[in-house]
C-alpha cells in the first residue's frame, strides 16, 4: 500500500486568488497524478508528474492554471491559479504501486466564493 | 479511445437486498479493472482490483465483481447491502503495463432504504 497525505484538507478561497497543494508519499514512486472531483462528478485527469521534467497535462488543463511541481520522488505540489468558482472540487493525488495498482491521497476540498 | 461507462446514475436498494453495479469498459490494451468506494466527505478506498486469472474477484465489505471479457463488462455485486454501504462507487480502467493513470466512470451513487 501507500500512504498518502495532502494539505491542506479543505480550504475556502477568494476568486482571484491562487493555492498551492501539497502531495506527500511515504515513498519513493516514479509518477505522481492529480486529479479534479467537480461537485456530483467522477475523476477528471488533470496533469502526470515526472520527478526532474515538466508535467504532461491533459487536454483541457494547461500549465498556466494549474502548475504543477516535483522537486522529489515523494513530494509534489499542484497550484490552481487565478482561481473562479468554476473550480471549485476535490483535488487529489494518487500513486502506482506494485504493478498497476493505485493509490489516493485523502484530498483537497476547495471551495472558491 | 479509453472510457468506463457506468449506466446507472442512482440506485436505491433496500437493507439486506442484493446488489449489482453496473460497469462496462472500452479499452485498447489489456486492462486492470478496478471499483473504488467513496464515502461522503472521505476519499476513495479500493474495493477490488482485477488483473487476470479468476474472473470473479473477491474484495472488501463482502463485494465481488466479475470480469466477463466478451461483454467487457466489471459489475460490482454484493449478496446483502447494509446502510453504511450507501455512498458513491466508481469503476476505473488502466493499462496492464503500469504507471499509467487510470481513467473514471462518472459513478453510481447508491442509496439503502430501511
Amino acid at each position: 500500500s501507500a500512504v498518502i497525505s495532502q494539505k491542506p484538507s479543505r480550504d475556502i478561497c477568494q476568486r482571484g486568488t491562487s493555492l498551492t497543494i501539497q502531495c506527500q508519499v511515504d515513498s519513493q514512486v516514479t509518477m505522481m497524478f492529480w486529479y479534479r472531483q467537480q461537485p456530483g462528478q467522477s475523476l477528471t485527469l488533470i496533469a502526470t508528474a515526472n520527478q526532474g521534467s515538466e508535467a504532461t497535462y491533459e487536454s483541457g488543463f494547461v500549465i498556466d492554471k494549474f502548475p504543477i511541481s516535483r522537486p522529489n520522488l515523494t513530494f509534489s505540489t499542484l497550484t490552481v491559479s487565478n482561481m473562479s468558482p468554476e473550480d471549485s472540487s476535490i483535488y487529489l493525488c494518487s500513486v502506482v504501486r506494485g504493478g498497476n495498482e493505485q493509490f489516493f491521497g485523502p484530498g483537497t476540498r476547495l471551495t472558491v466564493l | 479511445a479509453q472510457s468506463v461507462t457506468q449506466p446507472d446514475i442512482h440506485i436505491t436498494v433496500s437493507e439486506g437486498a442484493s446488489l449489482e453495479l453496473r460497469c462496462n469498459y472500452s479499452y485498447g490494451a489489456t486492462p486492470y479493472l478496478f471499483w473504488y468506494v467513496q464515502s461522503p466527505g472521505q476519499g476513495l478506498q479500493l474495493l477490488l482490483k482485477y488483473f487476470s486469472g479468476d474472473t470473479l474477484v473477491q474484495g472488501i465489505k463482502g463485494f465481488e465483481a466479475e470480469f466477463k471479457r466478451s461483454q467487457s463488462s466489471f459489475n460490482l455485486r454484493k449478496p446483502s447491502v447494509h446502510w453504511s454501504d450507501a455512498a458513491e462507487y466508481f469503476c476505473a480502467v488502466g493499462a496492464y503495463s503500469g504507471n499509467t493513470p487510470l481513467v473514471f466512470g462518472k459513478g453510481t451513487r447508491l442509496s439503502v432504504i430501511a
